[in-house]
């Protein structure tokens, strides 16, 4: 069936380093994909989504690239904040083979992101 | 202002006592949904529910049910047949087609 691996945590890195988390999938069909941010005691928001092969999604300084070759979707941004310091999920839209219309998602196991000052 | 709200935030339960948990939303979204999060293993689908008075299991639903009499609300019933139940648990809403889930700000629940 579909899944998500990526990465696991805790990832700590100090303030304006690279940041890259690591996910890949295994999907039936054609996938969207999604980066979701969940900060202490909150629930998640979407971060970004690609919707098809070679999409790149982005918002808040943070990219990812859908990669059909590599069924990858890894998460990266150039400078990270203390700000930034959640636990992000990534995640793929079980839509089946045919890409109908639901919205089940699959989620990775979360990768936690520290950010010392 | 619209959104998801669950209530309430935390909740204490003794064990063998049934419990729900409340999730109400104003988005005007067709589809909810029921997650439970554990230390370690992410999100996993309890229940959804792509129209009022219809409702699908998940992956993991043994132990929980959910009503959708209305299409605002969407609780959910963890009963005592549910080993595990101390958990964080997730409320989603979507819109329609492919649209991207929004999620409200959880329930923690602890059974002692």
């Amino acid at each position: 069936g579909n899944s998500v691996t990526q990465m696991e945590g805790p990832v700590t890195l100090s303030e304006e380093a690279f940041l890259t988390i690591n996910c890949t999938y295994t999907a039936t069909g054609y996938p969207s994909l999604f980066w979701y941010v969940q900060y202490p005691g909150e629930g998640l928001q979407l971060l970004l989504k690609a919707t098809k092969a070679d999409d790149k999604g982005s918002n808040k300084g943070f990219e990812a690239t859908y990669r059909k070759e590599t069924t990858s979707f890894h998460l990266e941004k150039g400078s990270v904040q203390v700000s930034d310091s959640a636990v992000y999920f990534c995640a793929l839209s079980d839509s089946g083979l045919y890409g109908g219309a639901t919205n089940k998602l699959i989620f990775g196991t979360g990768t936690l992101l520290a950010v010392q000052p | 202002d619209g959104g998801i709200t669950q209530s309430p935030k935390y909740l204490f339960r003794k064990e063998g006592q049934n419990v729900t948990l409340s999730c109400e939303q104003n988005l005007n979204h067709d589809a909810m949904y029921w997650y439970r999060q554990d230390p370690g293993q992410g999100l996993r689908l309890i229940y959804y529910s792509q129209i009022v008075n219809d409702f699908q299991k998940g992956d993991i639903a043994e132990g929980y049910s959910v009503s959708r009499e209305k299409k605002e609300s969407f609780p959910l019933t963890v009963t005592s047949a549910q080993k595990n139940p101390t958990a964080f648990y997730l409320c989603a809403t979507s819109g329609q087609g492919n649209s991207p889930l929004h999620f409200g700000n959880g329930t923690r629940l602890t059974v002692t």
